[in-house]
């Protein structure tokens, strides 16, 4: 039972390349997340999922897509990157029926633009 | 206005102290309230919650609610180099969109 992984664990891009930041987890949650973690900013959303096929904006969304094709897995995509866009991202992951909502997080990716 | 706010630090102790860390919420909808616990370079783990109003204890820590004074606190006592880590409050209204302070960074010092 590996919970939540992110892939990659580190990435340099360039300005306007694009890549795509990959999640999966292995406790057949409903819900999934993005978020990123800025100095002083916190964690904020970026988008989230509440099932397959599904997929909804959160707090700062510009720039970035997702989709959710299948149930475990949650991906999240950058078409051209900015230096805006450095930070470290974190998926999580929440099962539908969790009153508390606790929130499982992936280990993160770094991402550095330049 | 964030919804939850909470000083980022760093605090930095002596082992052995008693340890407070504070947050205050704005939204009166808010019921459920987490303290999530991130060590460097890792993804936050869940440490504690409390529902409503009042403290919950476990081992070393107990996290307190003050709903009147929309106020949230983690209480550590007997600190050891192993709690230094950022600590982020956070609460929602009993859906699924956790809001998240900005955390607090703790250094314990042996």
């Amino acid at each position: 039972n590996a919970g939540v992984t992110q892939t990659p664990k580190f990435r340099v891009l360039k300005t306007g390349q694009s890549m795509t930041l990959l999640c999966a987890q292995d406790m057949n949650h409903e819900y999934m997340y993005w978020y990123r973690q800025d100095p002083g900013m916190g964690l904020r959303l970026i988008h989230y999922s509440v099932g397959e096929g599904t997929t909804a904006k959160g707090e700062v969304p510009d720039g970035y897509n997702v989709s959710r094709l299948k149930k475990q897995n949650f991906l999240l995509g950058l078409e051209s990157a900015a230096p805006s866009q450095t930070s470290v991202y974190f998926c999580a992951s929440t099962a539908r029926d969790a009153l508390l909502d606790e929130q499982y997080f992936g280990p993160g990716t770094r991402l550095t633009v330049t | 206005q964030k919804e939850v706010e909470q000083d980022p630090g760093p605090l930095s102790v002596p082992e052995g102290a008693i340890v407070s860390l504070n947050c205050t919420y704005s939204n009166s909808a808010f019921q459920y309230f987490m303290w999530y616990r991130q060590y460097s370079r890792k993804g936050p783990e869940l440490l504690m919650y409390t529902y409503s109003s009042g403290n919950k204890e476990d081992g070393r820590f107990t996290a307190q609610v003050d709903k009147s004074s929309k106020y949230i606190s983690l209480f550590i006592r007997d600190s050891q180099p192993s709690d230094s880590a950022t600590y982020l409050c956070a609460s929602h209204t009993g859906g699924f969109k956790t809001i998240f302070g900005a955390g607090t960074r703790l250094f314990v010092k042996a």
